[in-house]
C-alpha cells in the first residue's frame, strides 16, 4: 500500500475554497485515491475518489495531476461544519484484498 | 439505506468480562470490516469479511474474536481485554473487493472503556 503524508493541521475561514494536498511517491498503476472525512467520535465519511485527472461531486472536487505522485481535495466555500479530519488513501483494493491504511489525516479548522 | 448500524454505543468492562460487538448493514454490501481508533490517531484495520469469510486478520491478539453470521451482520466478541485496549471500534461496509471497496460505510462505533 502506498504510503501518504498530508499536512498535520490547516485553518481557513468561512466562504473560502479549501486545498489540502497528499503526497503519494509510490502510487501504483493500479491505484485510486480516496479521500474520507471524520467528526469527533463518529465514524469517517467518504468525500470522493478518483484515479487522474479532475473529478468533482456535490461536495468536494479531487484533482490529480498526471504523474498522480499527489492529489488535492478542494473544499468550495468551507462553512464551520467542514471542521473535521480529512484522511487521503490510496490502494487498489483488487490486489490488497480490501485493505486500506488510513494516514495521518489532515486537522482542519474553519474559523468564522 | 445506507446506514452501519452499531450497538451498544457506549460500553465499559472489565478485564475478565465478555462482552459482544455487533454492527448490521442492509446495503446488500458483501464485504464488512472492523476498524479500532485511539484518540487523535487514524483508524486501523482489523479484520476484513468478504461474502462472510474471514479474508483478512491483521495479527489482532485472540481476545478480539470477529463474528460474520450472515452477509448483514458483523460480530466482534470481547474476553480478557486489557486497558490499552479502551478505543473507539468502527464497523465498515463496502460493496466488494473493486475500487469501490474503498467507498466504505462507517458506523458511529463504539466507545469501549476496559478498566
Amino acid at each position: 500500500l502506498a504510503k501518504t503524508t498530508q499536512p498535520i493541521s490547516m485553518d481557513s475561514y468561512e466562504g473560502q475554497e479549501v486545498n489540502i494536498t497528499c503526497s503519494h511517491n509510490n502510487i501504483a498503476t493500479n491505484d485510486y485515491i480516496t479521500w474520507y472525512q471524520q467528526f469527533p467520535s463518529q465514524g469517517p465519511r467518504f468525500i470522493i475518489q478518483g484515479y487522474k485527472t479532475k473529478v468533482t461531486n456535490e461536495v468536494a472536487s479531487l484533482f490529480i495531476p498526471a504523474d498522480r505522485k499527489s492529489s488535492t481535495l478542494s473544499l468550495p466555500r468551507v462553512s464551520l461544519s467542514d471542521t473535521a479530519v480529512y484522511y487521503c488513501l490510496v490502494g487498489d483494493a483488487d490486489t490488497n484484498a480490501g485493505k486500506s491504511t488510513f494516514g495521518d489525516g489532515t486537522t482542519l479548522t474553519v474559523k468564522p | 439505506d445506507t446506514e452501519v448500524t452499531q450497538t451498544p454505543k457506549h460500553l465499559v468492562m472489565g478485564m475478565t468480562n465478555k462482552k459482544s460487538l455487533k454492527c448490521e448493514q442492509h446495503m446488500g454490501h458483501r464485504a464488512m470490516y472492523w476498524y479500532k481508533q485511539k484518540a487523535k490517531k487514524p483508524p486501523e484495520l482489523m479484520f476484513v469479511y468478504s461474502y462472510e469469510k474471514l479474508s483478512i486478520n491483521e495479527s489482532v491478539p485472540s481476545r478480539f474474536s470477529p463474528e460474520c453470521p450472515n452477509s448483514s451482520l458483523l460480530n466482534l466478541h470481547l474476553h480478557a481485554l486489557q486497558p490499552e485496549d479502551s478505543a473507539l471500534y468502527l464497523c465498515a461496509s463496502s460493496q466488494g473487493f473493486t475500487r469501490s471497496s474503498y467507498e466504505q460505510y462507517f458506523g458511529p462505533g463504539t466507545r469501549l472503556t476496559v478498566t
